[in-house]
C-alpha cells in the first residue's frame, strides 16, 4: 500500500542552526504535500504545504522542497528557536487520502 | 469562526464498555476524517466521511469500530467492547474539500483501564 518515510525520527541541533526533515512517498499520484507541527499534547497544526505543480515554497524561516522524479521532499527550518521544538510529520495526498509519515521530533537547545 | 470541536477531551472506558467520540468539523467544512495516534507514532488514517456518507474506511477495524456523520449534528465515531489496545488520542480533521488543508481538532485521549 502507499507509504511514506520519515528521517530522522529524533534530530537535536543548537539553537540557531538549521534542521532538515526528509520524506519520501510511494504513491505516484500524490499531489498535495503538507507538514503538521505538534507540540505535546497538542493537536497536529499545518506549517507549510506544498503541491505537486511547484518545486519549492518558502515561509519566512520555513522552505518545503518537493522532487517528484524522486518522489521525495523536504522541511527546511532556519535559524532554530527553541519554540520550534515539537514534532514534526510530514505527508502525501492523492484526494481524499491521506498518508503520514511517522514524525521527527526536533529538539532545539538553548 | 470557531475550530474543529471535540468532546470529550479525556475518556476513560473500563474493558468491554462502548467509548462514543463526538466531533464538529469547522463552519462550512463537509469532509471529515479520523485518525489515531498511539504514543510516539504517527496519525494513522481510520476513515473519511461526508454528510451522511462514508466514503473510505480502510483504515478502521472491521469489528467493534463504526463511523458516522448524520445531516444533523457531529460526526461520532464510536467504539464498542473496548480493549486496552484502544487506548490512544483519537484525532479528527476536517476541509472544505479533497486536497485542502485538513483542520485537526483537539483530540480525544482514550483510557481503556
Amino acid at each position: 500500500g502507499e507509504n511514506v518515510e520519515q528521517h530522522p525520527s529524533t534530530l537535536s541541533v543548537q539553537e540557531g542552526d538549521s534542521a532538515v526533515i526528509k520524506c519520501t512517498y510511494s504513491d505516484s499520484a500524490s499531489n498535495y504535500f503538507p507538514w503538521y507541527k505538534q507540540e505535546l499534547g497538542k493537536r497536529p497544526q499545518l506549517i507549510i504545504d506544498i503541491r505537486s505543480n511547484v518545486g519549492e515554497k518558502k515561509d519566512q524561516r520555513i522552505a518545503v522542497t518537493l522532487n517528484k522524479t524522486a518522489k521525495h521532499f523536504s522541511l527546511h527550518i532556519t535559524e532554530t528557536q527553541p519554540e520550534d521544538s515539537a514534532v514534526y510529520f510530514c505527508a502525501a495526498s492523492e484526494g481524499f487520502k491521506t498518508i503520514f509519515g511517522a514524525g521527527t521530533r526536533l529538539f532545539v537547545k538553548a | 469562526n470557531a475550530g474543529v470541536m471535540q468532546n470529550p477531551r479525556h475518556l476513560v472506558r473500563r474493558r468491554g464498555q462502548e467509548a462514543r467520540l463526538r466531533c464538529s468539523p469547522m463552519k462550512g467544512h463537509s469532509h471529515v476524517y479520523w485518525y489515531r495516534q498511539l504514543p510516539e507514532e504517527g496519525l494513522k488514517f481510520m476513515v473519511y466521511l461526508q454528510k451522511e456518507n462514508i466514503i473510505d474506511e480502510s483504515g478502521m477495524p472491521k469489528e467493534r469500530f463504526s463511523a458516522e456523520f448524520p445531516k444533523e449534528g457531529p460526526s461520532i465515531l464510536r467504539i464498542q467492547q473496548v480493549v486496552r489496545g484502544d487506548s490512544a488520542a483519537y484525532f479528527c480533521a476536517s476541509s472544505g474539500g479533497t486536497d485542502n488543508e485538513q483542520f485537526f481538532g483537539p483530540g480525544t485521549r482514550l483510557t481503556v483501564l
